[in-house]
C-alpha cells in the first residue's frame, strides 16, 4: 500500500490566495482526519470524516477554513483567504475502527507557507 | 474531558542508556493507547498501541511501553538509545473506541554523543 498520499508537499503562496491542499488516503479506510501542527501551538485536529461525512468540525479556526470528502479515496483542505498565521505543516491521516485497528495513519504533510 | 499529558517538552540522554518518556491520561473509561514517533520533517508514525491484554506492549526499534491503570499511565521505555532514535514522540488516546485520537504536546528527545 502506498501509504496516506498528500499533494503538494510544499506550498508558497501570498496572502489573500486560495489555497488548496489534497490527501488520498489509504484504500480501505474509513474516517479521514485533518491536523495542523506549529510550533506554537503543537498538534491540533482540525476535523475529520467517517464514511466521507463530516463528524467533528469543531477545531476548524474560522469560516476561511472549509474541508470536503466527496468519495472515499479523496479529500481536500481550502483556505480562502490565506493568512500568514495560517503558516504550519498539515497533515491527514486516515484509520480503519471498523476493522478494529484504531490507530491513524499519517501522511508526510504539506508545508504551507503565507507571506 | 479527556486530556492527555506529556510531563516533559524536552529529554537529553546520552546514547547507549536508557530513556522513559512519561504520560499520563485521564479518562474514567476504557481507553486505547498509543505512541508515535516524528522523525524530522516527516509524518507520525505509530511505535505501538495497547488496545487489551497484556499491559506490556513491544513496539518498533526496541521501544516498550506499559499500561498502567491505577496510575493512569502508559510510559514509553527503550533500554539502549541510538543517535538515530532522535525525534519528537507523542502520547495519544482512544477514549470509547472513538474514531478520534487525542495527542499529547509532544516530547523532544535530543541523543547526547
Amino acid at each position: 500500500d502506498a501509504g496516506v498520499i498528500q499533494s503538494p508537499r510544499h506550498e508558497v503562496t501570498e496572502m489573500g490566495q486560495e489555497v488548496t491542499l489534497r490527501c488520498k488516503p489509504i484504500s480501505g479506510h474509513n474516517s479521514l482526519f485533518w491536523y495542523r501542527q506549529t510550533m506554537m501551538r503543537g498538534l491540533e485536529l482540525l476535523i475529520y470524516f467517517n464514511n466521507n461525512v463530516p463528524i467533528d468540525d469543531s477545531g476548524m479556526p474560522e469560516d476561511r477554513f472549509s474541508a470536503k470528502m466527496p468519495n472515499a479515496s479523496f479529500s481536500t483542505l481550502k483556505i480562502q483567504p490565506s493568512e500568514p498565521r495560517d503558516s504550519a505543516v498539515y497533515f491527514c491521516a486516515s484509520s480503519s475502527v471498523a476493522s478494529g485497528r484504531y490507530e491513524q495513519y499519517f501522511g508526510p504533510g504539506t508545508r504551507l507557507t503565507v507571506t | 474531558a479527556q486530556s492527555v499529558t506529556q510531563l516533559d517538552s524536552q529529554v537529553p540522554v546520552f546514547e547507549e542508556a536508557p530513556v522513559e518518556l512519561r504520560c499520563n491520561y485521564s479518562s474514567s473509561v476504557s481507553v486505547y493507547l498509543f505512541w508515535y514517533v516524528q522523525y524530522p520533517n516527516q509524518g507520525l508514525q505509530l511505535l505501538l498501541k495497547y488496545l487489551s491484554g497484556s499491559t506490556l506492549v513491544k513496539g518498533i526499534n526496541g521501544f516498550e511501553a506499559e499500561f498502567n491503570k491505577s496510575q493512569t499511565s502508559f510510559h514509553l521505555r527503550k533500554p539502549s538509545v541510538h543517535i538515530s532514535d532522535t525525534a519528537e514522540y507523542f502520547c495519544a488516546v482512544s477514549v470509547n473506541r472513538d474514531d478520534k485520537i487525542i495527542f499529547g504536546k509532544g516530547t523532544r528527545l535530543h541523543i547526547l554523543p
